[in-house]
């Protein structure tokens, strides 16, 4: 069955702490992959996305990830966390673009200690 | 900019009732989406549509209706509400595709005493 997998519930950070947040799909083929940020109290907000090409795309605030086909991965990275990036992380998969839904991840918490 | 609208924000109500939770975008986006959260599952996906008048079921569809006669609203019925329902819903939209990026309303918190 399609499956996303988010292997950390809950990460605790320093400021200034890196961050690589796991993210594995289940499915070998087409698949567009996109991670989504939910700030405490407010809706999902996208970070990235990946469709193709270049497999390290950029996002917002600094986010950063990784397509590795070969390990069916899309991990998060951001090489500097402050306070402000407190949040749930979902990582998202399409699977079989326009005739696939979008499939979520449980969902990773991230607290970034002052 | 409004986005998408939910409303009520916050809604209680008893087993067996019915409760429609209601979504409005103000994008003209074709494609719109309900999901319900939950602590350990993330989100799933109970309806979407393509356009007015196009529905279909998404993973978790049962004890839900949904209707779109017009673009712009997209509202979620719980014909007869019972306590599993308890949860966060969230409506979501997308200019065209259920593979493009989707844009979240705030969310509905719904708790069925």
């Amino acid at each position: 069955a399609q499956s996303v997998s988010q292997h950390n519930h809950h990460v605790i950070l320093s400021e200034a702490a890196s961050l690589e947040l796991g993210c594995n799909y289940s499915y070998g083929g087409t698949v567009n992959l996109f991670w989504y940020v939910q700030y405490p109290g407010q809706h999902l907000q996208l970070l990235l996305k990946y469709f193709s090409g270049d497999p390290l795309v950029k996002g917002i605030k600094g986010f950063e990830a990784e397509f590795i086909k070969s390990k069916f991965s899309f991990n998060l990275r951001k090489p500097s966390v402050q306070w402000s990036d407190t949040a749930e992380y979902f990582c998202a998969v399409n699977y079989g673009g326009s005739q696939g839904n979008l499939i979520f991840g449980k969902g990773t918490k991230l607290s970034v200690k002052p | 900019d409004a986005g998408i609208t939910q409303s009520p924000r916050y809604k209680i109500t008893e087993t067996g009732r019915q409760v429609t939770l209601m979504c409005h975008q103000t994008w003209s986006h074709s494609y719109m989406f309900w999901y319900r959260q939950d602590l350990g599952h993330g989100l799933r996906l109970i309806y979407y549509s393509a356009a007015a008048d196009i529905t279909d079921k998404g993973e978790v569809p049962d004890g839900y209706v949904v209707s779109r006669s017009k673009t712009e609203n997209f509202p979620l019925t719980l014909e007869s509400a019972t306590r599993s329902q308890t949860s966060v819903y969230f409506c979501a939209s997308s200019v065209q595709g259920r593979e493009q990026p989707q844009h979240f309303g705030d969310g509905t918190r719904l708790s069925i005493l």
